[in-house]
Parts: C-alpha cells; structure tokens; sequence
C-alpha cells in the first residue's frame, strides 16, 4: 500500500523567512496531496492541498508543489510568521469521486523563531 | 465550519477493560474515520465508514471494533484494551465527493 515519508522530523527559522517541508510517496496512482496543520495541544485542520493534475498551487503564503516523476510534493511557507509554529502533515491518496482515503506522513514539528 | 465533537477528551483504561470512544459530527457528511495517533508514526486509519450501519477495515483494525448507528455517530471500540493502545485518537468526517477532512478534538487514551 501507499506509503508517505515526511524528511524533517523538526525545522527551525527564523521569523520571516521561509521554510520547506518535503514528503515522498510510492504510489505512483496517488492523485491528492493535502496538508494539515496540528497546533500545540489542539486538532488537525486543513490548509492547502494539491492534485496531480496541476505541479503549483498558492494560498497567500503557503506553496505546495508536486514532482510526480520523482514522486515528491513540498509545502513551502514563505514570510513566516510564530502562529506558523506547529506540526504540518502531508498525506497523500488515490481519491475517487466519492472517497478519500489519506495516508499520512510521521509529522514535522516546525518552530519560527523571533 | 465543521463540528465534529469526540468523548471522552481523556481516558485512563486497564488492560483488558473495554474502552468505547464516541464520535458526533453535525455535518451531515456521508463519511466517518477514526485514526490514531503516536509520536513518530503520524495518523493511521483504523477503520472508517460511509454509511450507517456499516464499516470498514482501514490500515491497523487488529484489536479495534467500530460501529455507526447513525449517520451523526461513529464509535470505537477496544474490546480488551491493550498497552499498546496508549494514544490520541482522532476522529474525523468528509464528505461525500469532497476530500478534506474535518477532525474532531481528539481523545487521549492511557492504558495501563
């Protein structure tokens, strides 16, 4: 089955820089690739996602990009900012038209620095 | 938004015990997952579901039971509750021919 590896276990910038987060995945039928955010404490939530049919997609200051020949997809959060300190999730699925099962990578703990 | 509510937040079980995590979702989303979550391992599927009275086998069912008695509900259950079952479990809701995904709060289990 789909397996999803997440390189960086902990990142640490500074304020205002930016910061990339890289995952790989082994199903090359993987179609939709969604991050989530986990706050201290608190739940996931989404907050961007990319399908394969596109490599870019941008969300103010958030770009995820996908290399599907290399099976590897980023989240790059550009002018960071501490409420971006959190664990970001990338997952990966073969969605259908009706469901969508996600396979998670382990978590990276990012922390921005003042 | 979203409202997907889980009790208990925290649990304290003995081994053997039986443990049942609820789930309610005000959605009215088709689809129910439950995960759980350990440090270094990210979220894994235990079983999910996408109608009432019927579920699924996701990627770590062994020693998990779940039900869905309504469409708004989704239970978990842990017959005999292990020490390796220690976690966080989440549960969550999509709908149909959507994929995001809204999570509940979480329910912090400890098995001792």
């Amino acid at each position: 089955g789909e397996k999803v590896e997440q390189h960086e276990s902990t990142l640490s910038v500074r304020e205002g820089d930016s910061a990339v987060i890289n995952c790989t995945y082994t199903d090359t039928a993987s179609s939709y690739f969604p991050w989530y955010k986990q706050e201290a404490g608190k739940s996931l939530h989404f907050v961007i996602d990319i399908r394969s049919n596109v490599d870019r997609k941008q969300s103010q200051r958030l770009i995820v990009l996908l290399d599907k020949k290399a099976k590897r997809f980023s989240l790059h959060i550009t002018a960071t900012q501490p409420e971006d300190s959190a664990i970001y999730f990338c997952a990966a699925s073969t969605a259908s038209s009706s469901f969508s099962k996600l396979v998670f990578g382990q978590g990276t703990s990012l922390s921005v620095v003042p | 938004e979203a409202a997907v509510t889980q009790s208990p937040r925290s649990k304290v079980a003995v081994t053997g015990g039986k443990v049942t995590l609820s789930c309610h979702q005000t959605n009215n989303h088709d689809y129910m997952y439950w995960y759980r979550q350990d440090t270094g391992h990210g979220l894994r599927l235990i079983h999910y579901s996408y109608v009432a009275d019927s579920t699924e086998k996701g990627d770590i069912p062994d020693g998990y039971k779940a039900s869905r008695p309504s469409q708004e509900n989704f239970s978990l259950i842990l017959e005999l509750a292990s020490l390796s079952q220690t976690a966080v479990y989440f549960c969550a809701s999509s709908d149909s021919g959507q994929d995001t995904q809204y999570f509940g709060p979480g329910t912090r289990l400890l098995v001792l």
